[in-house]
């Protein structure tokens, strides 16, 4: 059973940089057709795509975050990870990590639990 | 960018009934590309349907999907107390590659 796990700050200073990790476990990050996907939901709304990465080091990203986005991946640490610059209160939200298993066919079938992170001074 | 609308916003039912969410695209999209989640408070979003009609793994057989083009529809059909939650519709396009509906909340009547 594939399981997703975020990590990091839960909070982040005005124009600093929101760093975020997700480990997965019960497979190998670079196993299969995965994309790793990073999506946020501020409190009370709805869901945005940040963007994915896949193992071969290709990336997407939503083009309303595109400058300030940057999605890696560590295979030694089964891990990939989102970094987000000059952060302001809008990108307060919980972030999610997920697998898409076919390049969209299947949507995304594993989530993690979430992580919260407050951009506050 | 394609939009996702979904209607209505809040659906009041009580269990047992017949849960009817929509989901309408901007523009045409392939069904192959359609996808719904279910996410309840304080949880991360739960895959029910990809491929438009296609129930993921362990989803119970009360959930439909259908529609193709700009017009989607999730079906439940007989209401379980567990399944009040807010319901999306997700679509894969071109640029974003990913976006989502608004939402449809279910709450009890």
């Amino acid at each position: 059973q594939v399981q997703l796990q975020e990590s990091g700050p839960g909070l982040v200073k005005p124009s600093q940089t929101l760093s975020l990790s997700c480990t997965v476990s019960g497979g190998s990050i670079s196993g299969g057709r995965n994309y790793w996907n990073w999506i946020r939901q501020p409190a009370g709304k709805g869901l945005e795509w940040i963007g994915r990465i896949y193992t071969s080091g290709t990336t997407n990203y939503n083009p309303s975050l595109k400058s300030r986005v940057t999605i890696s991946v560590d295979t030694s640490k089964n891990q990939f990870s989102l970094k987000l610059s000059s952060v302001t209160a809008a990108d307060t939200a919980v972030y999610y990590c997920a697998r898409d298993p076919e390049d969209g066919y299947a949507g995304f079938d594993y989530w993690g639990q979430g992580t919260l992170v407050t951009v506050s001074s | 960018e394609i939009a996702l609308t979904q209607s209505p916003g809040t659906l009041s039912l009580s269990p047992g009934e017949r849960a009817t969410l929509s989901c309408r695209a901007s523009q045409s999209i392939s069904s192959s590309y359609l996808a719904w989640y279910q996410q309840k408070p304080g949880q991360a979003p739960r895959l029910l349907i990809n491929g438009a009609s296609s129930r993921a793994t362990g989803i119970p057989d009360r959930f439909s999907g259908s529609g193709s083009g700009t017009d989607f529809t999730l079906t439940i059909s007989r209401l379980e107390p567990e399944d009040f939650a807010v319901y999306y519709c997700q679509q894969h396009g071109s640029s974003p590659l990913f976006t989502f509906g608004p939402g449809t909340k279910v709450d009890i009547k």
